[in-house]
């Protein structure tokens, strides 16, 4: 078992660029989490998906942060465009079939954006 | 929507001795409390869950107490060993653990030798 893979697992950009940070996560598992790992915010969630549908998207910061899923397979965060606030650890995790509730993370994204 | 409280920030125990972390939540539909464990420069591992029909679970050195009454739940660590140094974090769901996890700010546990 691979567990959840992650890409690209460093990222630096500029400011007002766009950023794709991308998942897949455990083959078989129907959940998938995005979260926002900083120094001052602690981990935060931003959005989880149940059978590749957004259930809540409460924790997205901005209209500038968006992602999918368009299989059970794939899932990317956007933002376009990134600001310096931006910067953090972006994990991804995802849960087995019937919500037995065990997340497991992947290695994570770290964000740099100057 | 929930909000989870985690104490201390910061926990020194002597190798060997006992370590407890606590936490409290908000949301009494909160069903499901995992505790996650992060090495630094790591992803958070699962370390231990506990689900709210059950008051206390332990495995090995690790064990979790729920007081649903009270809304708080702790992290008990016997014979703590140097590998046991890490940030440990709480975290609460509802829907017994299908929804998202709202987690603490972390508890960085230093064992000295």
């Amino acid at each position: 078992d691979a567990g959840v893979i992650q890409s690209p697992r460093h990222e630096v950009t500029e400011m007002g660029q766009e950023v794709t940070l991308r998942c897949k996560p455990i083959s078989g598992h129907n959940s998938l989490f995005w979260y926002r790992q900083t120094m001052m915010r602690g981990l935060e969630l931003l959005i989880y998906f149940n059978n590749n549908v957004p259930i809540d998207d409460s924790g997205m910061p901005e209209d500038r942060f968006s992602a999918k899923m368009p299989n059970a397979s794939f899932s990317t965060l956007k933002i376009q465009p990134s600001e310096p606030r931006d910067s953090a650890v972006y994990f991804c995790a995802s849960s087995p079939t019937g919500g037995s509730g065990e997340q497991y993370f992947g290695p994570g994204t770290r964000l740099t954006v100057t | 929507g929930e909000n989870v409280e985690q104490h201390p920030s910061t926990l020194s125990v002597q190798e060997g001795d006992s370590a407890v972390i606590k936490c409290t939540y908000s949301d009494s539909a909160s069903n499901y409390f995992p505790w996650y464990k992060q090495e630094l420069g790591k992803r958070p591992q699962l370390i231990i869950d506990i689900r709210s029909n059950v008051g206390e679970k332990k495995d090995q050195r690790i064990a979790v107490t729920l007081n649903k009454t009270a809304k708080h739940f702790s992290l008990h660590i016997t014979e703590t060993q140097p590998e046991d140094s890490a940030v440990y974090f709480c975290a609460a769901s509802s829907g017994g653990g299908a929804d998202g996890l709202t987690f603490g700010k972390g508890t960085h546990l230093i064992i000295q030798p």
